[in-house]
């Protein structure tokens, strides 16, 4: 299995502030890498696919970039809607694997 | 807008059976190109892929999990099913049914359905 490993598990910042989430995986695959939004007691929500495509109605503020072992998730700048945990999932290889999470918390 | 809905038995005995359904409405599951999944998540942990089914009756499962799973579905009535068989408290969790296109990002989600495994 691929390993995606998250970094920070934990991220406390301000709104307005720019904030980078990044996913390592234990083995090197192409741009079949998405992100997910989750608020508590909801389902994930789909943000970034491909490693950098937008998914349709998501804010602009979001962004991924990143190929091989390393993805970023960028959030240009917070907003309070933004306070969520956030997964990376690889869909390159079976089974599709999840990272364990990062919580973004208010500072 | 495609909408997807759980429903089953939120209380499993150990070694019993955990049977869960999920509803498709605005949408057919026989429209090509997506993959019907189900995915969990124990209280407080991360997410967890258990497979998925296309409307062909295809199957792909994660091997953690296998030799335990069952997924079907019924064109008929616009659902598919899991059914995980002897389960532990391991398997008390959150299942998510969803659904992937583009070869593997999930765009539509369920709201979840919690079943706790306990006598």
């Amino acid at each position: 299995d691929i390993q995606m490993t998250q970094s920070p598990s934990t991220l406390s910042a301000s709104v307005g502030d720019r904030v980078t989430v990044t996913c390592r995986a234990s083995q090197s695959f192409s741009t079949w890498l998405a992100w997910y939004q989750q608020k508590p007691g909801k389902a994930p929500k789909l943000l970034i696919y491909r490693a950098s495509s937008l998914e349709s109605g998501v804010p602009s503020r979001f962004s991924g970039s990143g190929s091989g072992t390393e993805f970023t998730l960028t959030i240009s700048s917070l907003q309070p809607d933004d306070f969520a945990t956030y997964y990376c999932q690889q869909y390159d290889t079976y089974p599709w694997t999840f990272g364990q999470g990062t919580k973004v918390e208010i500072k | 807008q495609l909408h997807l809905q759980e429903s089953g038995s939120g209380l499993v005995k150990p070694s019993q059976t955990l049977s869960l359904t999920c509803d498709v409405s605005g949408g057919s599951i026989s429209s090509g190109g997506s993959s019907w999944n189900w995915i969990r998540q124990p209280p407080g942990r991360g997410l967890e892929w258990i497979g998925y089914i296309y409307y062909s009756g295809g199957t792909y499962f994660n091997p953690s999990l296998k030799s335990r799973v069952i997924i079907s579905i019924d064109k008929s009535k616009n659902q598919f099913s899991l059914n995980l068989t002897s389960v532990t408290a391991a398997d008390t969790a959150v299942y998510y049914c969803a659904r992937a296109r583009g070869g593997g990002r999930i765009d539509h989600w369920g709201q979840g359905s919690l079943v706790t495994v306990s006598s």
